[in-house]
């Protein structure tokens, strides 16, 4: 079943700008994962924020967690063409199964 | 060694065809993912293991059996396929088994079906 959702589905930017991934879920989760996919290849784990955290960084990505809006946004700073990828979050599903339910995924390109 | 290998990285078949799918990883992760991804789509989980023992599988049918003859291999084989079988497989390893939270997944490049 699709738990989270990514928006914008997909964006093109220029090399040097910032991008912002919003995503939505449904049911309460024990943490959330941004993941990130270059075209036909494996993912790539980004990056993890658990429930009781609201903020992570990690180089020059930022990840934020609303879980009263059920919400969590990426940010990618000073972006490069080498960012260009498809970008998933994915969700547990507290107190429920221990797998991993992926959102629909954005299509981010960075134009150099 | 911190990557997760799949064999092969591409795979044509038969509809009456076996063919198997291989995964390795050396990291010492005790739980071990399938997934399905078709184009432009998310990755859908197929199975769980979890300390070599199959703990989750998402109703997947039965043309699609997996094995895992150890902590570092996992296989998946594929017998009388439909064209819609394919796609993208992926496999997945991660450092606890069920249950666990907090963990990441680390993915291998996937092989990429394609059924005739």
């Amino acid at each position: 079943s699709q738990q989270g959702e990514e928006d914008p589905q997909a964006l093109s930017i220029q090399e040097g700008e910032n991008a912002t991934m919003n995503c939505s879920y449904k049911t309460s989760i024990n943490n959330l994962q941004w993941y990130r996919q270059n075209s036909g290849r494996g993912l790539v784990h980004l990056i993890l924020i658990r429930s009781n955290e609201r903020e992570k960084h990690s180089g020059r990505l930022r990840v934020t967690l609303d879980t009263s809006k059920k919400s969590s946004s990426l940010l990618i700073t000073a972006s490069r063409a080498a960012d260009t990828a498809s970008y998933f979050c994915a969700t547990d599903t507290q107190g429920g199964s221990e797998k991993l339910v992926f959102g629909k995924g954005m299509k981010l390109t960075v134009n150099p | 060694d911190t990557e997760v290998t799949q064999t092969p990285k591409h795979l044509v078949m038969g509809m009456t065809n076996k063919k198997s799918l291989k995964c390795e990883q050396h990291m010492g992760h005790r739980a071990m993912y399938w997934y399905k991804q078709k184009a432009k789509k998310p990755p859908e989980l197929m199975f769980v293991y979890s300390y070599e023992k199959l703990s989750i599988n998402e109703s997947v049918p039965s043309r699609f059996s997996p094995e895992c003859p150890n902590s570092s291999l996992l296989n998946l084989h594929l017998h009388a396929l439909q064209p819609e079988d394919s796609a993208l497989y992926l496999c997945a390893s991660s450092r606890q088994g069920l249950p666990q939270t907090y963990n990441e997944q680390f993915f291998g490049p996937g092989t990429r079906l394609t059924v005739l």
